[in-house]
């Protein structure tokens, strides 16, 4: 059992749309991560939180917009997306950053 | 250009054979990590090492990372079924102030 928990497992969602991904962990854990995976890819950093606080975003288009209301927890607000956004997307966490991230199941998102 | 190059691509092993996993960088590796991924799923953790020579190991999977610190290597021994799934080296390239860079991946098949 992972110790990462991200809702929903699955979501489908229409272009104009408005949903959330969700990501929980309880390790106490102060950096935590959203990735984007598509298929046969490595995982591509999107965020990183440090201390609740945005510390690296790496140009991800504004239709994700990162949300961390407290140390366990993170959010990834999706709005407008596009076909191409269709992928897996995780999130990850770890006691600081240069120390072993631990992941979440992901959630697997379809864009219509 | 790839940072991290992962070989092979992909494997496939008979149950009961070993089989290593190689992962190389041009840039020096401040910390090196071996993950695992099924299908869809999240990335599992397996090992981190961040000693020139160092290696570690977990059940029949031994983990090592070579004295000048640019290559790892993986290795499974007597191959199950269960060892089936992507592997995945991910390095900090910059003592933990940049983002965790991954390899392209090694998937792995067992077959009885």
């Amino acid at each position: 059992d992972t110790e990462v928990t991200q809702t929903p497992k699955h979501l489908v969602m229409g272009m104009t749309n408005k949903k959330s991904l969700k990501c929980e962990q309880h390790m106490g854990h102060r950096a935590m991560y959203w990735y984007k995976q598509k298929a046969k890819k490595p995982p591509e950093l999107m965020f990183v939180y440090s201390y609740e606080k945005l510390s690296i975003n790496e140009s991800v288009p504004s239709r994700f917009s990162p949300e961390c209301p407290n140390s366990s927890l993170l959010n990834l607000h999706l709005h407008a997306l596009q076909p191409e956004d269709s992928a897996l997307y995780l999130c990850a966490s770890s006691q600081g950053q240069g120390l072993p991230q631990h992941f979440g199941d992901g959630t697997r998102l379809s864009i219509l | 250009s790839q940072e991290l190059e992962q070989s092979p691509q992909s494997l496939i092993v008979q149950e009961g054979k070993n089989l290593t996993i190689n992962c190389t960088s041009s840039k020096t590796l401040y910390g090196l990590y071996w993950y695992k991924q099924k299908y869809g799923e999240g990335l599992i953790f397996l090992m981190m090492l961040q000693k020139g020579g160092e290696e570690k190991s977990h059940e029949k999977i031994t983990a090592k990372l070579d004295e000048k610190k640019q290559q790892s290597s993986l290795h499974i021994t007597a191959s199950q079924p269960s060892h089936a799934g992507i592997y995945l080296c991910g390095a900090d390239l910059d003592s933990g102030n940049t983002p965790l860079v991954f390899g392209k991946g090694t998937r792995l098949s067992v077959i009885a």
